[in-house]
């Protein structure tokens, strides 16, 4: 099994559709993290949560919030979709000690 | 927030040639990695490497913390190699790993 699991791994929804995407991890780490990745650009952070009552904004967090149900598992909500959050969505965990990021096989979300 | 700066942007290479790809940063750093996007979009973790010299197999990464940059050569490529290439840092007064625009690599065969 994969360290760090996302599900769905595709996804089409309707402008205005309540969506919830979601990540769990058996890498017993402490913080995880989503991202968002657009075509031919880099990753931007979204949400990061350091333990769970933890949570904490990224760079562009506007039309999303997220919940830390348990330390393995953080989901990614979008309330209302359009368009533009059409992306690949990517969850990742890092451990204090050792600052190494493992990230999830992605989420593909087209909003029509 | 530190900034992170991929060079070139775009390579093409014949299969069986060498490469270096290069990251720039504008901060001192804790964590530096490496990532191989795949055409199917999933980000394979190549070097974690916030200094130093690391090989595995055919690639092999050097960062130069006190210059501020990290270089990742690829040797005898393929053309499985291609795809995008991601260097991402967390600078020393932040907790989030920044990441850089990319090198998309193609191998032609």
């Amino acid at each position: 099994d994969a360290d760090v699991t996302q599900t769905p791994r595709n996804r089409i929804t309707k402008t205005g559709k309540r969506i919830m995407l979601e990540c769990s991890q058996t890498k017993g780490h402490d913080r995880m993290y989503w991202y968002r990745q657009d075509p031919g650009l880099g990753l931007r952070l979204i949400y990061y949560s350091f333990d769970v009552k933890d949570i904490n904004k990224g760079e562009i967090s506007d039309g999303y919030s997220v919940s830390r149900q348990a330390q393995a598992k953080f989901s990614l909500s979008l309330e209302s979709a359009i368009p533009n959050q059409t992306a690949l969505y990517f969850c990742a965990t890092s451990d204090y000690g050792t600052y190494g990021y493992t990230f999830g096989s992605g989420t593909r979300l087209t909003v029509v | 927030g530190i900034q992170v700066e991929q060079s070139p942007p775009d390579l093409i290479l014949q299969e069986g040639a060498n490469s270096t790809l290069r990251c720039n940063f504008s901060d001192s750093v804790n964590n530096l990695q490496w990532f191989h996007q795949n055409p199917w979009g999933q980000l394979i973790n190549l070097f974690y490497i916030p200094s130093g010299t690391k090989q595995n197999g055919r690639l092999s990464a050097t960062t130069v913390a006190t210059e501020r940059y990290s270089l990742l050569y690829i040797s005898s490529s393929q053309t499985t190699d291609s795809g995008v290439y991601f260097c991402a840092v967390v600078g020393t007064s932040g907790s989030r790993l920044t990441f850089g625009e990319g090198t998309q690599l193609t191998v032609n065969p």
